[in-house]
């Protein structure tokens, strides 16, 4: 089955601590992306990879890294999370950057 | 400065009729547009989508009209069913945001009410 699955798909941690979310696609798909959904404003870019070490900022990159070593997988790191990190997270994948496949989120809350 | 906005955060339908879920963009070089449908606790699905040399998309039960003149973009389901209930997204791509691809629109909640 073609999808895009992330992990975790709820975390709670505290400010400062870094953690990793992993993101991985079976589509063979070249473009990944990283978005952060909050109310009222939608989806909104983080990070985006169009290949294998090939990435670049979004719309709000600020607290986040991202790495592109294997076509299948976009881990977004946050090396030392705040408080206005908590959000609903969603990679995404494509072969084109239109027509994109998300995964299913993840609920991160930073105390 | 949202490049795309969906004004109205919620709407209601009955069962059977029509739904219109608008959208606004500010940015000319917007070339391509899609809509996306959320239900909870799970991702954004493609829905349709129009290209700029387009007025008018149909798949089904969905309608996609974009009127560039008004930087506007509409979806039209006819008829709603219940199972439409979700947050639908609209999205833009094109010009100087090309290498970012998509801007997204703060969503509208579809309740169809059976």
């Amino acid at each position: 089955e073609a999808q895009v699955t992330q992990n975790p798909r709820y975390l709670i941690t505290v400010t400062g601590k870094k953690l990793t979310v992993t993101c991985s696609q079976n589509m063979n798909h070249e473009y990944m992306s990283w978005y952060r959904q909050d109310p009222g404003l939608g989806l909104r870019q983080i990070y985006y990879s169009m290949n294998v070490e090939v990435t670049d900022k979004g719309d709000v990159p600020e607290g986040y890294k991202v790495s592109r070593k294997e076509k299948r997988n976009f881990p977004l790191i946050l090396e030392s999370p705040s408080p206005n990190q908590t959000s609903l997270y969603f990679c995404a994948s494509s072969s084109s950057g239109f027509e994109q496949y998300f995964g299913p989120g993840t609920r991160l809350t930073v105390t | 400065d949202q490049q795309v906005k969906q004004n109205s955060p919620s709407l209601s339908v009955q069962e059977g009729r029509i739904s219109i879920l608008n959208c606004d963009y500010t940015n000319s070089m917007f070339d391509y547009f899609l809509w996306y449908k959320k239900y909870p606790a799970e991702g954004p699905t493609f829905l349709i989508s129009i290209s700029s040399i387009k007025d008018k998309n149909e798949d089904g039960r969905f309608t996609v009209f974009l009127n560039k003149s008004a930087k506007h973009l509409s979806l039209h389901i006819v008829p709603s069913q219940p199972g439409d209930s979700a947050v639908y997204f609209c999205a833009a791509s094109g010009g100087d945001n090309a290498g970012n691809m998509l801007t997204f629109g703060g969503g509208t909640r579809l309740m169809v009410k059976p």
